[in-house]
């Protein structure tokens, strides 16, 4: 079983819905972070937890908000989508400061 | 903040033959560097990094990359591409203890 998942994997969706996106891990690590990856453009970091009660925002947190349910559990969240965040969604996790151990990916189509 | 650059967006390659994907780092002092890689419709998955524990660093599938401080470069490297490496290649500068700074990726196609 992989370490870190994501569901859904493929999600499309209309503007101004709002649209949860989940990861879970069990790799046991206190870090959990949540990236956008546009074509051209690398992976940007949109929020990050580093354990249940400790949230923050990221490079490109404006739209989006985050909840950490549990060490294992942190799910991001579109209160009011809108075409421009059509992206691929990556979770990622780590217990040191360093490596960072992704899941699949969400992709997201806004219409 | 350290940043990343990677200087070729694609690179083709012949089986068989070297593979060369280039980065250069911004930063004043001695980064966290890594070489990441994305199999099409795959997560990322980590190639190899560097911490300073030494300048030449092999990761997985015969890949390895080299740091030199004089030219603030991390170029990645396999002797002999397959053709299981055609993917998107991203190096990564770490940022504040804990935020992961991107390049763009470069995508390696290897032809037969």
């Amino acid at each position: 079983d992989a370490d870190v998942t994501q569901t859904p994997r493929n999600r499309i969706t209309k503007t101004g819905k709002r649209i949860m996106l989940e990861c879970s891990q069990t790799k046991g690590h206190d870090r959990m972070y949540w990236y956008r990856q546009d074509p051209g453009l690398g992976l940007r970091l949109i929020y990050y937890s580093f354990d249940v009660k400790d949230i923050n925002k990221g490079e490109i947190s404006d739209g989006y908000s985050v909840s950490r349910q549990a060490q294992a559990k942190f799910s991001l969240s579109l209160e009011s989508a809108i075409p421009n965040q059509t992206a691929l969604y990556f979770c990622a996790t780590s217990d040191l400061p360093d490596t960072q151990y992704f899941g699949p990916g969400t992709r997201l189509t806004v219409l | 903040a350290q940043s990343v650059t990677q200087l070729d967006s694609h690179v083709s390659v012949s089986e068989g033959t070297p593979v060369l994907l280039r980065c250069n780092y911004s930063s004043s002092y001695s980064p966290s560097l890594f070489w990441y890689v994305q199999h099409p419709n795959k997560g990322l998955q980590l190639l190899l990094k560097y911490t300073s524990a030494a300048t030449l660093v092999k990761g997985i599938n015969g890949f390895e990359a080299e740091f030199k401080k004089s030219e603030t470069s991390f170029h990645l490297t396999k002797p002999s591409a397959h053709m299981s490496d055609a993917a998107e290649y991203f190096c990564v500068a770490l940022n504040s203890g804990y935020a992961l700074n991107f390049g763009k990726g470069t995508s390696l196609l290897v032809t037969p």
